[in-house]
């Protein structure tokens, strides 16, 4: 089994480029999310699904988008990047509520300058 | 809100000894559920346990141990005989019934020396 898959693994950006970075489970996992872990500040949720066509904001939304349009993806557009989007990202899927473990994707290791 | 505190940013031990990680947690749900994950210098976060609020059963597997103690609001793990390949960032999170959203605590840097 993949489990969640993350593109790109690395990738720069110029400050004010647009870019969307993908997740895909193949689990058939409803609830999926992202977080960006910060040096010191663990992980953060930016945003969150709890199935297709439903999408939510978590605690630090600005600057990011996200669509989830069927059960396996759930990409997150960052419309024009900015230094302090610099991070890596984590996507994650779960089969249910707060009983079931979060799997995560490998993590994109973002860079803006 | 929902808080997770980790206050040791990084511990150092010499291998075989044992270690506490603490975890501290704020939550006004009765119902939560509450996880350690571990991030090794690869980068990938591995699933270690997850506990929900009305278990407060000490687990143990192999050399990991963990003491959920609701009075103090603490979920504390415990590594026995720690080995070099312990080395990694630990994750102490907290979610609500209601959905798998994590709050994540700072992280512990745990160095194992040979």
């Amino acid at each position: 089994n993949a489990g969640v898959t993350q593109t790109p693994k690395f990738q720069v950006l110029k400050t004010g480029q647009s870019m969307t970075l993908q997740c895909a489970q193949d689990m058939n996992h409803e609830y999926m999310s992202w977080y960006r872990q910060d040096p010191g500040m663990g992980l953060r949720l930016i945003h969150y699904s709890v199935g297709a066509g439903i999408t939510d904001q978590g605690e630090v939304p600005n600057g990011y988008n996200v669509s989830r349009s069927t059960t396996e993806d759930f990409p997150l557009r960052l419309l024009s990047a900015a230094p302090s989007q610099t991070s890596v990202y984590f996507c994650a899927s779960s089969l249910g509520g707060g009983d079931t473990e979060a799997f995560f994707g490998q993590g994109t290791r973002l860079t803006v300058v | 809100a929902q808080k997770v505190t980790q206050a040791q940013t990084e511990i150092s031990v010499v291998e075989k000894e044992d270690v506490t990680l603490d975890c501290v947690y704020e939550t006004r749900d009765t119902t939560y559920y509450l996880f350690w994950y571990k991030q090794p210098p690869s980068g990938e976060l591995v699933f270690l346990i997850r506990r929900n609020s009305f278990d407060e059963q000490n687990e143990i597997s192999g050399r990991y141990s963990w003491n959920f103690q609701k009075s103090t609001s603490s979920f504390n793990f415990t590594i026995t005989a720690s080995q070099v390949v312990d080395s990694a960032v630990y994750f102490c999170a907290l979610s609500r019934h209601a959905g798998n959203m994590l709050t994540f605590g700072g992280g512990t840097r745990l160095m194992v020396k040979p």
